[in-house]
């Protein structure tokens, strides 16, 4: 009954390198973002798609190519993976809106990448 | 913009003591504000958030937290902590009317110690 899942919890690779992390969610929410935590436990958004649509693009390198499919799922390609890409990328989603304040995000569990 | 400034890096403290979590928020706009909680090898989750209404909130684990507007301050507290809330804990805001994108703080390490 997991609620927001990513594979693979964890992924090595070397330098120049193409990967992608999946996440899915059985919540029935049509939110979903992408974060990215640095070795400082930083945390920071770089994109979010709304219904297939990507509505938030932060200043991300594009070899960052985020991929929707549909509502449940938002995929994260990252090409040529350079050394400084090593982080956890965290998944999350949040349910539509309802018509006052925010929405709550909930994560899922990580993605640690390691580029060596 | 909004920024978020969590001024303790690490807060050592013993078992049962209480603990204060700083945050400070910066925005040009009406903002709300979060904080957030992430386990040794988790992802993160909602502690408790403050959207309008009154400025003490309460959350889980028995944490609670008071906005203070002038102060543009989020503190974070417990009376009495427990072993089991050593973690990494995060304040964020999302500005009202966005596209709920979160800000995060820098976080803030919370050893709880026997």
């Amino acid at each position: 009954d997991t609620a927001v899942s990513q594979t693979p919890k964890y992924l090595v690779t070397q330098m120049g390198n193409d990967k992608s992390i999946k996440c899915e969610q059985n919540l029935g929410h049509d939110t979903m973002y992408w974060y990215k935590q640095d070795s400082k436990k930083f945390l920071k958004i770089m994109f979010s798609y709304n219904n297939k649509e990507l509505i938030i693009n932060e200043t991300v390198p594009n070899r960052f190519s985020p991929k929707s499919p549909d509502k449940a799922h938002l995929n994260l390609h990252i090409n040529s993976l350079e050394l400084g890409d090593s982080a956890v990328y965290f998944c999350a989603s949040s349910p539509p809106w309802g018509g006052a304040g925010p929405r709550e995000q909930y994560f899922g569990p990580g993605t640690r990448l390691t580029v060596t | 913009a909004q920024s978020v400034t969590q001024l303790d890096s690490q807060v050592p403290v013993f078992e049962e003591a209480p603990v204060e979590l700083r945050c400070n928020y910066s925005s040009s706009v009406s903002v709300y504000l979060f904080w957030y909680v992430q386990y040794p090898n988790q992802g993160l989750q909602l502690l408790l958030k403050y959207l309008s209404g009154s400025t003490l909130v309460k959350g889980i684990n028995g944490f609670e937290a008071e906005f203070n507007k002038s102060q543009t301050s989020f503190h974070l507290r417990k009376p009495s902590v427990h072993i089991s809330d050593t973690a990494e804990y995060f304040c964020a805001v999302s500005a009202s009317g966005g596209y709920n994108k979160l800000i995060f703080g820098a976080g803030t390490r919370l050893a709880v110690h026997p």
